[in-house]
């Protein structure tokens, strides 16, 4: 079993709705990071969380300690919003373990 | 504004053959990370730092090297090239804030 597990591992989405992808971690963490990555290989990092939530934009990110799992939700998708996301955590040692990605294509 | 630049962008390697990707990056990060990316496998942590001098293995170290001898720098060496390399490696520079990707190398080994 992977430390990092996401869902879903693809997700097709019609422009405008709202979308959510899910991220739980089986190791002890310092922090969560949440990526996106285009089609054209580039990386961005998007939000690190240790605690609680962070909002950029249409971009939400959530974060439960206790409960092990971090969501990113995606308000008004766009089809510029069609990318991976990764979900990474960061251990304690700074070692980082990666999600294996969730595909999102959002059609307009 | 560089941020984090790799090089090279692209390189084919012969089997047995050595090289160095070199990342560089001008933000003044104490960590850095080299990563492999391999279609159905997604990132792996290869070595990371920490600080200028420091190194430590990360979750696919083997047969590869690294060196931080200046904070700026971080490379990655790979003595003995294998087509089990043939990989795109992306670096990243950061603080407990965030990070930031360079745009990656893609090595083949033949």
């Amino acid at each position: 079993k992977n430390e990092v597990e996401q869902s879903p591992q693809n997700l097709t989405a019609q422009e405008g709705e709202f979308i959510t992808i899910n991220c739980s971690y089986s190791v002890g963490i310092s922090a969560l990071h949440w990526l996106q990555q285009h089609p054209g290989g580039g990386i961005v990092s998007l939000f690190m969380l240790s605690s609680g939530k962070k909002k950029h934009g249409r971009l939400i990110a959530t974060i439960n300690i206790q409960e092990k799992h971090s969501s990113l939700h995606i308000t008004a998708s766009h089809p510029r919003d069609s990318a991976v996301y990764i979900c990474a955590v960061r251990a304690n040692n700074n070692d980082m373990r990666f999600g294996a990605g969730t595909r999102l294509t959002v059609k307009p | 504004n560089a941020g984090v630049t790799q090089t090279p962008k692209f390189r084919v390697l012969k089997t047995g053959q050595s090289m160095t990707l070199l990342c560089a990056q001008d933000m003044n990060h104490e960590y850095m990370y080299w990563y492999r990316q391999d279609p159905g496998m997604g990132l792996r942590l290869i070595h990371y730092s920490v600080g200028e001098g420091t190194t430590a293995k990360g979750e696919v170290p083997d047969g590869y090297n690294v060196s931080r001898l200046k904070k700026q720098n971080f490379l990655l060496g790979l003595e003995s090239a294998a087509p089990s390399q043939t990989s795109v490696y992306f670096c990243a520079s950061g603080t407990h804030y965030g990070y930031t990707f360079g745009s990656g190398t893609r090595l083949t080994v033949v």
